[in-house]
């Protein structure tokens, strides 16, 4: 079952520009983390932030999360081609099997 | 180099010819997984196993079958594949939340499955 949605399904922008994707979800979470996806190639984790967190920074990441609205957002800064992939949000709300959840995705096209 | 190894990476079969897709991992993970990726539907976990000899359902788990009998190897079996099983696989794994905090998964690269 999908807990995390993606918002928007798919951006593009120029090169230089921050790109902004949100994620809501359902259920209560320990922590929820952003993984990126190349064109077909097994996802890679970027960054996570715990439940009792509001905001993360990894070099040009950033990461908030709101648990009263239940939602979190990941913002690139001064994008690059190279950061032309799918990101997806995945959920770890402490279910059995240690299972992550994971939304569907957003299509990121940073144009040079 | 600390990874999750997929084969195959790519195949096409026929439906009913029973396939087995194998996973290994060299982290000394104790969680591995797998997941099957396809469009509009996301990644939907098959079947997890949180150690050596224990493996449980996930969310899609009709028509596979996993095992783990060592640590390193977690391979999925599809005793007779049929048409809506043509997807992207992937296999992770992870520290147990007992031993990190916390669930971050390692992929392998992913295999692709075309059953006609």
């Amino acid at each position: 079952s999908q807990q995390g949605e993606e918002d928007p399904q798919a951006l593009s922008i120029q090169e230089g520009e921050n790109a902004t994707m949100n994620c809501s979800y359902k259920t209560s979470i320990n922590n929820l983390q952003w993984y990126r996806q190349n064109s077909g190639r097994g996802l890679v984790h970027l960054i996570l932030i715990r439940s009792n967190e509001r905001e993360k920074h990894s070099g040009r990441l950033r990461v908030t999360l709101d648990t009263s609205k239940k939602s979190s957002s990941l913002l690139i800064t001064a994008s690059r081609a190279a950061d032309t992939a799918s990101y997806f949000c995945a959920t770890d709300g402490n279910n059995a099997g240690n299972m992550l959840t994971f939304g569907g995705g957003t299509r990121l096209m940073v144009k040079p | 180099e600390a990874q999750v190894t997929q084969n195959p990476r790519y195949l096409i079969t026929v439906t009913g010819k029973k396939l087995t897709v194998t996973c290994s991992q060299n982290m000394n993970h104790e969680y591995m997984s797998w997941y099957r990726q396809d469009p509009g539907l996301g990644l939907r976990q098959i079947y997890y196993s949180m150690n050596v000899e224990v493996t449980d359902k996930g969310d899609v788990p009709e028509g596979y079958k996993v095992s783990r009998k060592e640590k390193r190897n977690f391979p999925l079996i599809l005793e007779s594949p049929s048409p809506n099983q043509t997807s992207l696989y992937f296999c992770a794994s992870s520290l147990s939340r007992e031993q990190s905090g916390a669930n971050v998964l390692t992929f392998g690269a992913g295999s692709r499955l075309t059953v006609l």
